[in-house]
């Protein structure tokens, strides 16, 4: 069964500044999807970016991008340019061939004005 | 740009009653999902939908729980007879499938409704 894990429950970063949020993922299938979401305290889930598997190169979103390491099944996400609004949940998922999605634990984003 | 909505935000139900959680997916989406989050804990998956039948289902989606589509628009996720437990945030997803034209594979999600079983 395929897992992903955030080990970073709560980060803090100042403004303006940068941040990455670690993601690792176990699975024995090679085609898949990964992607980040964002929840807000209004617990919407917001599409931040996403990976395809087969895809080397990584995923950029405007002041957002990630490390995608398929080997080592890492998948991180770094934020540039830190913004109050970013301040969220954050989640890790992974796309299955089944086509639900798993979802890891989450990391707690502050931003520090 | 369009979006899957979800009715009602919030719903307040006593313990033993029937709800129906209501979901408008992307117009021409062709896969729909049901997801749950109990608050603190991670979103989980409850069931996913297509061509008019469930296409897999999770261990928690027993037989409390059912979906339909009836009509062409809507997406209903019915719990038969609440209990405590079913307290949680559910979010309603859609997929565009092979033909879609921003990103067939991603998700999108409603906004949740909040089930509160007291």
């Amino acid at each position: 069964a395929q897992t992903v894990t955030q080990s970073q429950p709560e980060m803090s970063v100042q403004e303006a500044e940068t941040v990455t949020l670690s993601c690792t993922y176990d699975t024995s299938e090679s085609d898949y999807y990964l992607f980040w979401y964002k929840q807000p305290p209004s617990r919407q889930m917001i599409l931040v970016i996403r990976q395809e598997a087969y895809k080397q190169q990584n995923a950029t979103e405007n002041r957002f991008s990630v490390n995608f390491q398929k080997a080592a099944k890492s998948f991180s996400l770094k934020i540039s340019d830190s913004q109050l609004g970013d301040a969220a949940m954050y989640f890790c998922a992974y796309r299955s061939a089944s086509d639900k999605i798993i979802f890891g634990k989450g990391t707690r984003l502050h931003i520090l004005p | 740009e369009p979006e899957v909505t979800q009715t009602p935000s919030h719903q307040v139900t006593q313990m033993g009653q029937e709800v129906i959680l209501r979901c408008v997916p992307i117009s021409n989406h062709l896969y729909f999902y049901w997801y749950r989050q109990i608050l603190g804990q991670k979103v989980e998956f409850l069931v996913s939908f297509y061509n008019n039948e469930i296409s897999e289902k999770s261990e928690i989606f027993d037989d409390q729980f059912s979906v339909e589509r009836p009509d062409g628009s809507n997406f209903t996720l019915k719990i038969r007879s609440t209990k405590l437990e079913d307290s949680a945030m559910y979010f309603c997803a859609s997929r565009a499938g092979l033909w879609g034209l921003a990103g067939p594979d991603t998700q999108y999600f409603g906004p949740g409704t909040r089930l509160t079983v007291l």
